[in-house]
């Protein structure tokens, strides 16, 4: 209940293409999703958020949908770029307690 | 966005030692900040959660008198790894919450080796 699944485990895109990073949830009280960027050796870096009252939110090149029937939101990364190469979470988590859970990880690759 | 200063980036120390990590909310006020564990090309396990002025909540698993934390001011938050040995070996990170809430900004991390 507790948990998130992200997928896939590992991506690898050509330069200029698009990435699709995705993410499902069983618990319904998560009301707080949040995706994470990380380098290696570096802590997580916040890139976008969402709640489930919108479906999509868009910043920049990266957007997240969100399928609150389906329980599953997921992120896209535009005209994706070498510089984009790294770990990305996503996380939830419920409103007040402020506890994330995160996803395994996606580790994407960009290729020049 | 708020800034997080994490020290040191990585230590190494002998097996029986203590080692001590500071976390630091540069530019807000941090009643709450949590510590994270992340084993290579792993996810990040949630250790506990650390209140200003209170006792730290640790998660299920997580020996409290072997991560010591203490969460004096609302800047700063230290875990101490007690009598360290090799499987304590791990990239530590905390992160703490901005004022507004929910958006949770992180330190750079801190690799220990334990030798």
């Amino acid at each position: 209940q507790q948990q998130v699944k992200q997928s896939p485990q590992s991506l690898i895109v050509q330069k200029g293409g698009i990435s699709i990073i995705n993410c499902a949830y069983e618990n319904t009280a998560f009301d707080y999703f949040p995706w994470y960027q990380q380098f290696p050796g570096k802590g997580p870096a916040l890139l976008i958020a969402i709640r489930p009252d919108v479906s999509e939110k868009k910043e920049g090149r990266f957007t997240i949908s969100f399928n609150k029937s389906a329980k599953q939101f997921s992120l896209h990364i535009m005209d994706s770029q070498p510089g984009d190469s790294a770990t990305y979470f996503c996380a939830a988590s419920i409103g007040g307690t402020y506890k994330y859970i995160f996803g395994t990880g996606t580790r994407l690759k960009v290729l020049a | 966005g708020a800034v997080v200063s994490q020290h040191p980036s990585w230590v190494i120390c002998k097996s029986g030692t203590s080692v001590k990590i500071e976390c630091r909310s540069l530019d807000f006020q941090a009643t709450t900040m949590f510590w994270y564990r992340q084993f290579p090309k792993q996810s990040l396990m949630l250790m506990a959660t650390s209140n200003e002025g209170s006792k730290a909540t640790y998660e299920q698993g997580v020996e409290k008198d072997k991560f010591l934390i203490n969460h004096a001011s609302l800047t700063l938050s230290t875990l101490t790894v007690t009598s360290a040995h090799p499987e304590d070996s791990s990239f530590y990170i905390c992160s703490a919450l901005t004022g507004e809430g929910e958006k949770l900004f992180f330190g750079s991390g801190t690799q220990l080796s334990v030798l």
